[in-house]
């Protein structure tokens, strides 16, 4: 069984460019959820994917867009990059695993964002 | 508004002391509760996660209880060791909704050799 995944580990973008970050759920998990964890503060909910459609929304602009595929990996895509969309973004996958459905969320290590 | 606070913000204690981490939340309308500890700069490790139908669960020298009725959660470490030393946050998963966590913003804790 693996744990989730994220890529890349580190990225430098300049305000106004657009980033795509990707997510692999852990084995057998359908649920994809995706936080934002600015400096010093606790991760915030930006949205969920369940079976390829969003599933609740935080509050985050239309910039902030994502998409889940029939492997249920994941991406979250922002677009006009803002100073401070810097933050670490945490991808955390959950739900049914061999059929049996799990409340945990398992967090990847996160991409860490930084705008400049 | 689901809020989830955590004190104390920043903790040192010496090496083997027992200690007491504290979450409050505002809407006891909770799913469930899980506490996850955050080394600098990496993700989140889920420590222990608790029912809303439960009253604690114990993992090794961890000891997380609820009292939905009061709002309150607390993280009990027991023998505190250096390798604790970590930021150690609350999140709470709302009743009805979208299953999503409302975190607190953490406990730094660092423990002396």
């Amino acid at each position: 069984e693996t744990g989730v995944t994220q890529s890349p580990t580190h990225l430098i973008k300049t305000r106004g460019q657009q980033v795509t970050l990707r997510c692999s759920s852990q084995s057998g998990h359908n649920t994809v959820s995706w936080y934002q964890q600015a400096l010093g503060q606790g991760p915030q909910f930006i949205f969920q994917y369940y079976r390829e459609e969003e599933n609740g929304r935080g509050n985050f602009p239309p910039r902030f867009s994502g998409l889940q595929f029939p492997n249920y990996s994941s991406e979250l895509n922002v677009n006009a990059l803002e100073l401070d969309d810097s933050a670490l973004y945490l991808c955390a996958s959950s739900g049914a695993a061999s059929g049996s459905w799990t409340d945990t969320q398992y967090f990847g290590p996160g991409t860490r964002l930084t705008v400049l | 508004k689901q809020e989830v606070t955590q004190i104390p913000a920043a903790l040192s204690v010496p090496e083997g002391e027992n200690l007491v981490l504290n979450c409050s939340f505002t809407d006891s309308a909770i799913y469930n509760l899980q506490w996850f500890r955050q080394d600098p700069g990496k993700g989140l490790t889920s420590l222990l996660l608790i029912q809303s139908s439960q009253r604690e669960q114990t993992s090794g020298r961890l000891n997380a209880s609820l009292d939905k009725s009061s709002g309150r959660s607390t993280l009990y470490i027991a023998a505190s060791q250096p390798g604790d030393s970590a930021t150690y946050l609350c999140a709470v998963a709302r009743a009805s909704g979208t299953y999503k966590y409302i975190f607190g913003t953490g406990t730094r804790l660092k423990v002396l050799a």
